[in-house]
């Protein structure tokens, strides 16, 4: 069964503090890794979508990366309005191609 | 804006009933999925559809069921309601829910079973 494992669970940064946040994954055969920013009570948005091993996306401060076991979402320089949670999922390369989500990083940048 | 609406926003019920949550894809989109993502949980995956057709199910209860109607918009149906039903439901869409698709969501309908 795909399993998608991001951490940390929560993290705390300032502002102008980089860091990276981690999604391990385990899937038979994979067609696509998804990154999702995920505001309170909102729907996920689509940040990110990589397909293959060394590929990466940026856009503004976020830049993904992903290898043959786990992607990064690095944030360069945050800020208070990159506060949320940050949603990784997989599409396998079964009859179905289903989409597994993990739980999330709660990301939180204080001013 | 995704383009993906759903409607109602909130929903307050009794355990027991029977609620339908609606939701309407992304002009072009031909696939529909739902969602459900309780407190502190990731999200669920429950039912996709393809042009009106059933593709995958996943975690979904024999008490919840879909479809997805000639013009696209799908609902979902829950019964026999929970109080464990209480959550987040998403309606996400893409153009054919293959390799390379992209899966875009709602705003969500929050449903909660008293």
């Amino acid at each position: 069964e795909d399993q998608v494992t991001q951490s940390p669970e929560a993290l705390r940064l300032q502002e102008g503090e980089s860091s990276s946040l981690n999604c391990s994954y385990t899937v038979s055969g994979l067609r696509g890794l998804f990154w999702y920013r995920q505001d309170p009570g909102k729907g996920p948005e689509f940040l990110f979508t990589l397909y293959s091993a060394g590929e990466e996306k940026e856009k503004e401060r976020l830049k993904a990366t992903l290898t043959k076991k786990e992607s990064f979402l690095h944030i360069t320089a945050p800020k208070p309005e990159d506060s949320a949670t940050y949603l990784c999922a997989v599409r396998d390369s079964g009859g179905y191609q289903k989409v597994t989500f993990g739980t999330g990083t709660k990301l939180q940048v204080i001013p | 804006d995704s383009g993906v609406t759903q409607t109602p926003k909130h929903l307050i019920t009794a355990t027991g009933q029977r609620v339908t949550l609606r939701c309407s894809p992304r002009s072009g989109d031909l696939s529909v999925y739902w969602y459900q993502q309780s407190l502190d949980q990731g999200l669920q995956f429950l039912i996709q559809y393809y042009n009106g057709e059933e593709r995958a199910k996943g975690n979904i209860l024999e008490r919840f069921s879909a479809q997805q109607f000639p013009d696209l918009h799908s609902e979902l149906n829950l019964s026999s309601l929970e109080l464990g039903d209480s959550a987040l439901y998403f309606c996400a869409s893409s153009v054919e829910g293959g390799v390379g698709d992209t899966q875009y969501f709602g705003p969500g309908t929050r449903l909660t079973v008293l």
